[in-house]
């Protein structure tokens, strides 16, 4: 149980596209979803907070407006990078929390790579 | 954002050595968590902690949640190659509806067969 998928897991875009990244819980229902950012041998740094049917939560320095954050049902929360640059190419790793538990569950990250 | 103080950074250990990891914090957290991430993939639960002092198995893993609520531990016994990867710990607080998770910088941890 509690597992969590992600797709795409690796895209490569030119700059100046938007790349959409969905992250699902496959078995359970999420009632809040968190996306992060991995830079590599770093640690995950938390990017926003998706309450399902409300508007996302995004961390200082998170721009709403380049990572726009849709958790439009209990198992599925995307995440859009809108206008991408080179410096937005990172591992992008969604995780979901069971309502009924504290607990989060990660997906298996999604490599993007902006040319 | 507020970051746990992990260590080791890494580790080279021969196979079959047991290893100790630990994080600690200023602050205090009512739930801890151990993940481990092997690369490029993302960090998979191995042990979660509820309560101070609790300690917890999961198979040759062990880790405790400490009594001052600032710091956790986690045990492997035996290691095998299969643990190479990186672990990184956790500190929860479920109030006010929050359930963020503050992470550690993470323990690479390398097993010579």
């Amino acid at each position: 149980g509690a597992v969590v998928s992600q797709h795409p897991s690796r895209v490569i875009c030119k700059s100046g596209t938007s790349v959409k990244i969905e992250c699902r819980s496959l078995d359970f229902q999420a009632t809040t979803m968190f996306w992060y950012r991995q830079f590599p041998k770093k640690s995950l740094m938390l990017m926003a907070t998706s309450n399902e049917g409300s508007k996302a939560t995004y961390e200082q320095g998170v721009e709403k407006d380049k990572f726009l954050i849709n958790h439009a049902s209990l198992t599925l929360s995307t995440l859009t990078v809108t206008s991408a640059h080179p410096e937005d190419s990172s591992f992008y790793i969604c995780s979901a929390r069971d309502g009924a538990q504290w607990t989060q569950y990660f997906g298996p990250g999604t490599r993007l790579t902006v040319l | 954002g507020q970051q746990l103080n992990q260590s080791p950074q890494s580790m080279f250990i021969q196979e079959g050595e047991d290893v100790s990891m630990n994080c600690t914090s200023s602050s205090i957290f009512n739930t801890w968590l151990w993940y481990k991430q092997d690369p490029g993939e993302g960090p998979v639960l191995l042990i979660a902690l509820y309560k101070a002092g609790e300690l917890t198995s999961n198979g040759r893993l062990t880790a405790q949640f400490g009594i001052t609520r600032k710091d956790s531990f986690l045990n492997i016994s035996a290691s095998i190659p299969s643990d190479v990867g990186i672990y990184f710990c956790a500190g929860q607080n479920s109030g006010a509806g929050s359930y963020q998770l503050t992470f550690g910088k993470g323990t690479k941890l390398s097993v010579i067969p």
